[in-house]
């Protein structure tokens, strides 16, 4: 079945440090790549999104390529702030060419950036 | 303003007695879905809606019901509750489908003892 793995639960950089939060897809379809952010307390928001094989999302400095050969949206940071510090889902939305509503999320990933 | 609004925000219920979560949109929004966020689980989806009278089951539908009556509503029914439902609910809407940004909920936090 579709599924989405976050490696790590928890990443600890320094303010400055870049950033990888890795992300593995898995799916018979064609996907559309997601990642979501939520700060405490509140709701999950789109942080960036990738439509189809090969499109790069890009918002506030982090970026995420949609890999199909390796199946994968790693998201990037070259510099984080202690501001970036919250949780980040990638998520997968299997058929993404027919914009369908199914969404899989991965696990999160628990940014906190030390100051 | 531009919300979506989810009532109550908080409720605490006993096993199997019926209760309905309620979720709202003033964005005109064709999209609407239903999320539980457990820890260490993620968020997965339970039901979503493409347009009025059109649901669909997402990765964890069982014990739950939905309805789509009108484009702004769409309430989450839990027919006889039970512990392992007890969770973080969030409903979101889009204009149209995912290719569209969803707008969440504040969330309800749901104990069920």
């Amino acid at each position: 079945g579709d599924s989405v793995v976050q490696t790590e639960g928890q990443v600890l950089p320094s303010e400055g440090d870049s950033l990888i939060v890795n992300c593995s897809y898995e799916t018979t379809q064609y996907p559309s790549l997601f990642w979501y952010v939520q700060y405490p307390g509140e709701g999950p928001q789109l942080h960036l999104k990738a439509m189809k094989a090969n499109d790069k999302g890009r918002n506030k400095g982090f970026e995420a390529m949609y890999r199909k050969e390796t199946t994968s949206f790693h998201l990037e940071k070259d510099s984080v702030q202690e501001s970036d510090s919250a949780v980040y889902f990638c998520a997968l939305s299997p058929d993404g060419s027919s914009n369908t509503g199914k969404l899989i999320f991965g696990q999160g990933t628990t940014l906190q950036v030390k100051p | 303003e531009a919300q979506v609004t989810q009532n109550p925000r908080y409720l605490i219920t006993v096993t199997g007695k019926k209760l309905t979560v309620t979720c709202s949109q003033n964005m005109n929004h064709e999209y609407m879905s239903w999320y539980r966020q457990d820890p260490g689980l993620g968020l997965r989806q339970i039901y979503y809606s493409m347009n009025v009278e059109v649901t669909d089951k997402g990765d964890v539908p069982e014990g739950y019901k939905v309805s789509r009556k009108e484009k702004r509503n769409f309430p989450l029914i839990l027919e006889s509750p039970s512990p392992n439902q007890t969770s973080l609910y969030f409903c979101a809407s889009s204009f149209r489908g995912l290719s569209y940004e969803q707008y969440f909920g504040p969330g309800t936090r749901l104990t069920v003892t």
